[in-house]
């Protein structure tokens, strides 16, 4: 199985800034995702972080308000850019590892 | 990717099994029957998976009809700690997991 640690566990954040989320994974996987879970919904998709090259995004999502990079097979990024209220979420970030997707423990942002 | 339908919520005696059933009737041929937890404020857990075998591991049972459009997620003996949202998903390999409502499971003592 791959460990997964994101940070910051969590950040309070001022409308209009921006916010840089960091995942480790503690071993090489083939695929990275991030996921948005805003309050009392479930999991939302929001891109596969590619590495080397641009993340494909799902529909609703797109590079300038979350741009994503994954310079290695073990570490990635996701930016919230110039952030409202509805901003406010938990952020998770996931590998595969074998035939199993592994989740890290989120970042839960509150956007003032 | 096929989608599921599961119950919204169910509770569950302390000590005794959870049965969390799960329909997945367009599923095809080359998807798997993914479970998986997610326990308030944590990142969601790997559960089991199965194909068309019933699986079990140190964590739960999968138990998946013959026809494949149905599975029940079994915990033998659930303790307040199980008290979790459950999601079941149909996927093949290689692609990205896309997550349902689940099922509200709540343990009671």
């Amino acid at each position: 199985s791959a460990v997964i640690s994101q940070k910051p566990s969590r950040d309070i954040c001022q409308r209009g800034t921006s916010l840089t989320i960091q995942c480790q994974v503690d071993s090489q996987v083939t695929m990275m995702f991030w996921y948005r879970q805003q309050p009392g919904q479930s999991l939302t998709l929001i891109a596969t972080a590619n590495q080397g090259s641009e993340a494909t995004y799902e529909s609703g999502f797109v590079i300038d308000k979350f741009p994503i990079s994954r310079p290695n097979l073990t570490f990635s990024t996701l930016t919230v850019s110039n952030m409202s209220p509805e901003d406010s979420s938990i952020y998770l970030c996931s590998g595969t590892g074998g035939n199993t997707q592994y989740f890290g423990p989120g970042t839960r942002l509150t956007v003032l | 990717d096929a989608k599921t339908t599961q119950p919204p919520s169910m509770d569950c005696a302390e000590g005794r099994a959870a049965n969390l059933p799960c329909n997945h009737s367009t599923i095809s041929g080359n998807e798997y029957v993914y479970w998986y937890r997610q326990i308030h404020s944590q990142g969601p857990q790997y559960i089991i998976h199965g194909l068309k075998n019933n699986e079990t591991n140190e964590m739960a049972s999968l138990i998946i009809t013959e026809d494949r459009k149905s599975s029940t997620l079994i915990l033998p003996h659930a303790t307040l700690r199980d008290t979790a949202v459950y999601y079941c998903i149909v996927i093949s390999h290689g692609n990205k997991l896309v997550f349902g409502a689940g099922t509200i499971l709540r343990v009671k003592s």
